[in-house]
């Protein structure tokens, strides 16, 4: 079946801009993390949604990062007046819904190629 | 807070030998689960192996195994008749299993595979 899908693959803005990021998960999927990967960061959780549960932001490096899940589905993650140091790579992941009697596939967070973000 | 460490920040082998890729992590719970993701150039992030804390019987997938030791927190991965393809950064992971919780990485490691 289809993954976990990403827009734009690639994006360069100009400072002080805004830009949205789209993450399309995986059918049926009702977990959806956001994570940044930067050169000097590594691998860091921006935001978790959990159905219709209330987010978990507590990644988020700023108020000027937010994000939104609607219908339980995509996700669109918003950077507001981007900084150079916001350049890295976003990456979106689903997982299916967690229950302690299913199996560990469950648990196994599956990744899109990611957006690539560069701020001029 | 549970932390990963990837101490290989890059490493190298000879196409069909075998490799073994270091990680250590640190928590304070008994219940979670471990994974060894690959992300080749493409950007897009791989799952290859994941192991539950509880099972003792270290994960095997086709030429990728693990060497899980819960007692001195160490999880390897062992890459064997290594191939051109497999050349990739490698990421360890740490997750919670409170439900669907967030993953914590390691820095990585870049594994090289010489013709």
């Amino acid at each position: 079946g289809a993954g976990v899908s990403q827009s734009p693959s690639n994006k360069v803005t100009e400072k002080g801009k805004d830009v949205e990021l789209r993450c399309d998960p995986i059918s049926g999927h009702t977990a959806l993390y956001w994570y940044r990967q930067s050169l000097g960061q590594g691998l860091e959780f921006l935001i978790y949604f959990q159905g219709n549960s209330a987010p978990d932001k507590s990644g988020l490096p700023s108020d000027r990062f937010s994000a939104e899940r609607t219908g339980g589905s995509v996700s669109t993650l918003t950077i507001q007046r981007t900084q150079q140091e916001d350049s890295a790579v976003y990456l979106c992941a689903s997982s299916l819904a967690w229950d302690y009697t299913t199996d560990a596939d469950q648990e196994t967070q599956y990744f899109g190629p990611g957006t690539r973000l560069l701020v001029l | 807070a549970q932390t990963v460490t990837q101490s290989q920040p890059e490493m190298s082998v000879q196409e069909a030998e075998t490799v073994t890729l270091s990680c250590t992590y640190d928590t304070s719970e008994s219940d979670y689960y471990l994974f060894w993701y690959k992300q080749p150039p493409s950007r897009q992030m791989i799952l290859v192996i994941r192991q539950e804390a509880y099972k003792q019987q270290n994960a095997t997938e086709n030429r990728f195994s693990v060497n899980f030791q819960k007692a001195a927190k160490s999880f390897s991965l062992k890459i064997s008749d290594s191939q051109l393809g497999d050349a990739a950064m490698y990421f360890c992971a740490y997750r919670n299993n409170f439900g669907n919780e967030k993953l914590t990485f390691g820095t990585g490691t870049r594994l090289t595979i010489i013709p």
